[in-house]
């Protein structure tokens, strides 16, 4: 079982160029998530999904997009990248219909945008 | 506003104990996540509270006080595994998890 795979690893990217990171969950949860993190700060939601077809808002929105055509893939794109991007990026899943809603992390992608 | 405070690092040491302070001021509650984070790596999930009181899992236990928003993280028996950073989050009444900026242990022989 893989679990939640994100691609690139790490990338190093030019301003002004457009990027999508890739996450793909395996466990047939409804819920995806995109994170950031900087050194100094909390995890901070990008983007959410709470089922396929539908996509929210998360506290740091601006500059990124996402789609989730099916319940398995959620990949997050930077349309013109700016060097405020640099930070590495998580993706998560959850089982939101029942219990505790435990998100489980891919393994991150560390992005440069110089 | 929403917020999650804990302490930024703490030391201890090897076969120690040591107890990770959280407090959180949320919309809404609906319980308190612990999360461990290796150098490098993904969180990975430890504990759910949602009601007061403590929670034993093995080495680890967490506790919940929801009228004083107040949380910690109790580790025993530290092996230097146990060096990470621990991440606080509270979820929201929109079931919205509010992070706080995490608490890096470092453990010494």
């Amino acid at each position: 079982i893989a679990g939640i795979t994100q691609a690139p690893t790490s990338q190093i990217l030019a301003a002004g160029r457009r990027m999508t990171l890739r996450c793909t969950q395996d466990m047939r949860h409804n819920a995806m998530y995109w994170y950031r993190q900087d050194l100094g700060l909390g995890l901070r939601l990008i983007h959410y999904s709470n089922t396929a077809g539908t996509t929210g808002k998360g506290e740091v929105p601006d500059g990124y997009s996402v789609s989730r055509a099916n319940t398995d893939d959620f990949p997050l794109t930077l349309a013109s990248a700016v060097p405020s991007q640099t930070s590495v990026y998580f993706c998560a899943s959850s089982d939101s219909r029942g219990g505790p809603d435990t998100q489980y992390f891919g393994p991150g992608t560390r992005l440069t945008v110089l | 506003g929403q917020n999650i405070d804990q302490p930024t690092e703490m030391t201890a040491t090897e076969g120690a104990i040591v107890q990770i302070n959280c407090t959180y001021q949320t919309s809404g509650f609906n319980g308190l996540f612990w999360y461990q984070q290796h150098a490098g790596e993904a969180p990975t999930f430890l504990s759910y509270n949602v009601l007061d009181g403590l929670e034993e899992k093995g080495r680890f236990s967490s506790f919940l006080s929801r009228s004083k928003g107040y949380s910690y993280l109790l580790l025993k028996e530290l092996q230097m595994k146990d060096s990470a950073s621990y991440l606080c989050a509270a979820l929201d009444s929109n079931y919205q998890l509010i992070w706080g900026a995490g608490t890096k242990l470092i453990i010494k022989p």
